[in-house]
Protein backbone atom coordinates (compact mmCIF):
# COMPACT_ATOMS: atom_id res chain seq x y z
CA UNK A 1 0.00 0.00 0.00
CA UNK A 2 1.14 3.61 -0.66
CA UNK A 3 2.12 5.83 2.03
CA UNK A 4 3.51 9.24 2.74
CA UNK A 5 5.79 10.93 5.06
CA UNK A 6 6.56 14.37 6.02
CA UNK A 7 8.78 15.91 8.51
CA UNK A 8 8.95 17.39 11.08
CA UNK A 9 5.59 17.50 12.72
CA UNK A 10 6.88 20.84 14.17
CA UNK A 11 9.12 23.63 13.74
CA UNK A 12 9.32 26.90 14.91
CA UNK A 13 12.29 28.93 12.92
CA UNK A 14 12.78 32.98 13.75
CA UNK A 15 12.48 35.43 11.16
CA UNK A 16 14.84 35.17 8.69
CA UNK A 17 15.54 31.58 8.57
CA UNK A 18 16.01 29.11 6.06
CA UNK A 19 13.53 26.52 5.42
CA UNK A 20 13.32 23.02 4.64
CA UNK A 21 10.55 20.41 4.42
CA UNK A 22 10.72 17.08 2.87
CA UNK A 23 8.65 14.87 1.83
CA UNK A 24 8.60 11.45 0.23
CA UNK A 25 5.64 9.12 -0.74
CA UNK A 26 6.28 5.07 -0.75
CA UNK A 27 4.51 2.36 -2.93
CA UNK A 28 3.47 4.07 -6.00
CA UNK A 29 5.47 5.50 -9.27
CA UNK A 30 5.20 8.77 -10.91
CA UNK A 31 2.84 10.21 -8.33
CA UNK A 32 1.63 13.69 -8.84
CA UNK A 33 3.09 15.93 -5.94
CA UNK A 34 1.12 18.54 -3.78
CA UNK A 35 2.24 21.46 -1.46
CA UNK A 36 -0.72 22.89 0.49
CA UNK A 37 -0.60 25.92 3.27
CA UNK A 38 -3.14 26.15 5.51
CA UNK A 39 -3.39 29.41 7.99
CA UNK A 40 -4.75 29.29 10.67
CA UNK A 41 -8.23 28.85 10.60
CA UNK A 42 -8.54 29.47 7.44
CA UNK A 43 -8.54 27.01 4.04
CA UNK A 44 -5.83 24.94 1.79
CA UNK A 45 -3.88 27.22 -0.41
CA UNK A 46 -1.88 25.01 -3.09
CA UNK A 47 1.60 26.45 -3.23
CA UNK A 48 3.15 23.93 -5.57
CA UNK A 49 2.53 20.46 -7.26
CA UNK A 50 4.70 18.17 -9.79
CA UNK A 51 3.87 16.04 -12.52
CA UNK A 52 7.36 14.41 -12.70
CA UNK A 53 11.05 14.97 -11.74
CA UNK A 54 12.29 18.55 -12.23
CA UNK A 55 8.96 19.60 -12.98
CA UNK A 56 7.44 22.31 -10.99
CA UNK A 57 4.41 24.36 -10.99
CA UNK A 58 3.88 27.48 -9.18
CA UNK A 59 0.79 28.34 -7.48
CA UNK A 60 0.95 31.73 -5.77
CA UNK A 61 4.15 34.30 -6.02
CA UNK A 62 6.40 34.44 -2.98
CA UNK A 63 9.50 33.42 -0.96
CA UNK A 64 9.11 29.52 -1.33
CA UNK A 65 10.38 26.95 -3.66
CA UNK A 66 9.87 23.33 -4.08
CA UNK A 67 11.85 21.10 -6.21
CA UNK A 68 11.58 17.09 -6.83
CA UNK A 69 14.94 15.75 -6.96
CA UNK A 70 13.58 12.00 -6.97
CA UNK A 71 10.43 10.50 -8.22
CA UNK A 72 9.06 9.99 -4.89
CA UNK A 73 10.84 12.96 -3.13
CA UNK A 74 9.27 16.73 -2.77
CA UNK A 75 10.75 19.22 -0.70
CA UNK A 76 9.62 22.78 0.01
CA UNK A 77 12.16 25.57 0.56
CA UNK A 78 12.89 28.97 1.43
CA UNK A 79 15.82 31.05 2.09
CA UNK A 80 14.21 33.62 4.27
CA UNK A 81 11.44 33.53 6.28
CA UNK A 82 8.61 35.63 7.14
CA UNK A 83 5.99 35.95 9.77
CA UNK A 84 3.47 35.70 7.07
CA UNK A 85 5.20 32.18 6.37
CA UNK A 86 3.41 30.08 9.19
CA UNK A 87 1.13 27.92 8.72
CA UNK A 88 0.28 24.10 8.45
CA UNK A 89 2.12 22.81 5.74
CA UNK A 90 0.49 19.67 3.54
CA UNK A 91 2.30 17.49 1.35
CA UNK A 92 -0.08 15.05 -0.63
CA UNK A 93 0.19 12.74 -3.67
CA UNK A 94 -2.05 11.06 -6.40
CA UNK A 95 -1.81 9.03 -8.93
CA UNK A 96 -2.88 12.01 -11.42
CA UNK A 97 -6.18 11.99 -13.55
CA UNK A 98 -9.21 11.96 -11.72
CA UNK A 99 -7.59 10.36 -8.59
CA UNK A 100 -8.22 12.10 -5.10
CA UNK A 101 -5.29 13.45 -3.10
CA UNK A 102 -3.95 11.68 -0.04
CA UNK A 103 -2.16 13.82 2.33
CA UNK A 104 0.79 13.83 4.91
CA UNK A 105 0.81 14.02 8.44
CA UNK A 106 1.85 17.77 8.04
CA UNK A 107 4.21 20.10 9.49
CA UNK A 108 2.84 23.27 11.53
CA UNK A 109 5.98 26.15 11.23
CA UNK A 110 5.38 28.88 13.37
CA UNK A 111 8.09 31.99 12.01
CA UNK A 112 9.10 33.75 15.06
CA UNK B 1 -15.91 34.80 -7.59
CA UNK B 2 -13.83 32.24 -5.80
CA UNK B 3 -13.29 28.74 -7.71
CA UNK B 4 -14.84 26.72 -4.55
CA UNK B 5 -17.04 28.11 -1.87
CA UNK B 6 -18.57 26.46 0.89
CA UNK B 7 -21.26 27.95 3.95
CA UNK B 8 -18.32 28.21 6.94
CA UNK B 9 -21.10 27.01 9.10
CA UNK B 10 -21.20 26.48 12.02
CA UNK B 11 -23.48 23.71 11.78
CA UNK B 12 -24.89 22.81 15.35
CA UNK B 13 -27.19 19.99 14.95
CA UNK B 14 -27.85 17.41 17.51
CA UNK B 15 -27.33 13.84 17.95
CA UNK B 16 -29.38 12.03 15.00
CA UNK B 17 -30.21 14.76 13.03
CA UNK B 18 -29.14 14.99 9.38
CA UNK B 19 -27.50 17.64 8.18
CA UNK B 20 -26.53 18.92 4.23
CA UNK B 21 -23.61 20.50 2.86
CA UNK B 22 -23.42 22.07 -0.52
CA UNK B 23 -20.15 23.37 -2.37
CA UNK B 24 -20.64 25.65 -5.30
CA UNK B 25 -18.00 25.45 -7.75
CA UNK B 26 -17.32 28.04 -10.78
CA UNK B 27 -15.21 26.01 -13.13
CA UNK B 28 -17.39 24.10 -15.67
CA UNK B 29 -14.54 22.15 -17.02
CA UNK B 30 -14.15 20.02 -13.52
CA UNK B 31 -13.75 17.04 -13.73
CA UNK B 32 -13.73 15.20 -10.28
CA UNK B 33 -15.01 16.01 -7.00
CA UNK B 34 -13.93 14.94 -3.30
CA UNK B 35 -15.13 15.45 0.14
CA UNK B 36 -12.97 15.45 3.08
CA UNK B 37 -13.10 15.51 6.33
CA UNK B 38 -10.52 17.83 8.54
CA UNK B 39 -10.05 17.26 12.80
CA UNK B 40 -8.72 20.07 14.73
CA UNK B 41 -4.88 20.03 13.92
CA UNK B 42 -4.86 17.09 11.59
CA UNK B 43 -4.84 16.32 7.94
CA UNK B 44 -7.74 16.18 5.96
CA UNK B 45 -8.55 12.97 4.93
CA UNK B 46 -10.66 11.80 2.10
CA UNK B 47 -14.38 11.14 3.25
CA UNK B 48 -15.65 10.26 -0.32
CA UNK B 49 -15.95 10.46 -4.09
CA UNK B 50 -18.13 11.90 -5.87
CA UNK B 51 -20.18 10.21 -9.11
CA UNK B 52 -22.16 11.48 -11.53
CA UNK B 53 -25.07 9.46 -10.41
CA UNK B 54 -24.43 10.07 -6.89
CA UNK B 55 -22.78 8.10 -4.56
CA UNK B 56 -23.60 6.40 -1.01
CA UNK B 57 -21.41 5.40 2.03
CA UNK B 58 -23.15 4.22 4.99
CA UNK B 59 -24.50 7.34 6.74
CA UNK B 60 -23.27 9.82 4.07
CA UNK B 61 -24.58 9.96 0.38
CA UNK B 62 -22.49 12.68 -1.97
CA UNK B 63 -24.74 14.15 -4.89
CA UNK B 64 -23.16 16.08 -7.87
CA UNK B 65 -24.73 18.63 -9.85
CA UNK B 66 -23.36 19.51 -12.77
CA UNK B 67 -26.42 22.13 -14.46
CA UNK B 68 -26.20 24.23 -11.19
CA UNK B 69 -22.23 23.33 -10.63
CA UNK B 70 -22.58 22.28 -7.04
CA UNK B 71 -21.93 18.94 -5.12
CA UNK B 72 -23.61 18.18 -1.65
CA UNK B 73 -22.63 16.16 1.41
CA UNK B 74 -26.07 14.77 3.12
CA UNK B 75 -25.07 12.93 6.74
CA UNK B 76 -27.89 10.98 8.45
CA UNK B 77 -28.26 9.96 12.04
CA UNK B 78 -25.35 12.63 12.68
CA UNK B 79 -23.04 11.23 15.69
CA UNK B 80 -20.85 13.11 18.40
CA UNK B 81 -17.95 11.82 16.41
CA UNK B 82 -18.56 13.40 13.41
CA UNK B 83 -18.04 16.88 14.61
CA UNK B 84 -15.04 18.25 12.33
CA UNK B 85 -14.45 20.24 9.55
CA UNK B 86 -15.99 19.24 5.95
CA UNK B 87 -13.94 20.38 2.82
CA UNK B 88 -14.88 19.84 -0.53
CA UNK B 89 -12.22 19.58 -3.26
CA UNK B 90 -12.32 20.04 -7.24
CA UNK B 91 -10.34 19.08 -9.34
CA UNK B 92 -9.71 20.10 -13.06
CA UNK B 93 -6.40 18.67 -14.62
CA UNK B 94 -3.33 18.86 -12.28
CA UNK B 95 -4.78 20.96 -9.68
CA UNK B 96 -7.35 20.24 -7.20
CA UNK B 97 -8.93 23.40 -5.76
CA UNK B 98 -10.34 23.74 -1.73
CA UNK B 99 -12.86 25.11 -0.28
CA UNK B 100 -12.50 26.83 3.01
CA UNK B 101 -14.70 24.15 4.78
CA UNK B 102 -18.04 23.84 6.93
CA UNK B 103 -17.81 23.19 10.20
CA UNK B 104 -20.18 20.58 11.56
CA UNK B 105 -20.73 20.04 15.37
CA UNK B 106 -23.09 17.50 16.73
CA UNK B 107 -23.85 18.01 20.10
CA UNK B 108 -25.36 15.53 22.81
Amino acid sequence: SQTIHQWPATLVQPVGSPLSLECTVEGTSNPNLYWYRQAAGRGLQLLFYSVGIGQISSEVPQNLSASRPQDRQFILSSKKLLLSDSGFYLCAWRTGGNSPLHFGNGTRLTVT
Amino acid sequence: RKEVEQDPGPFNVPEGATVAFNCTYSNSASQSFFWYRQDCRKEPKLLMSVYSSGNEDGRFTAQLNRASQYISLLIRDSKLSDSATYLCAISGGNKLVFGAGTILRVKS
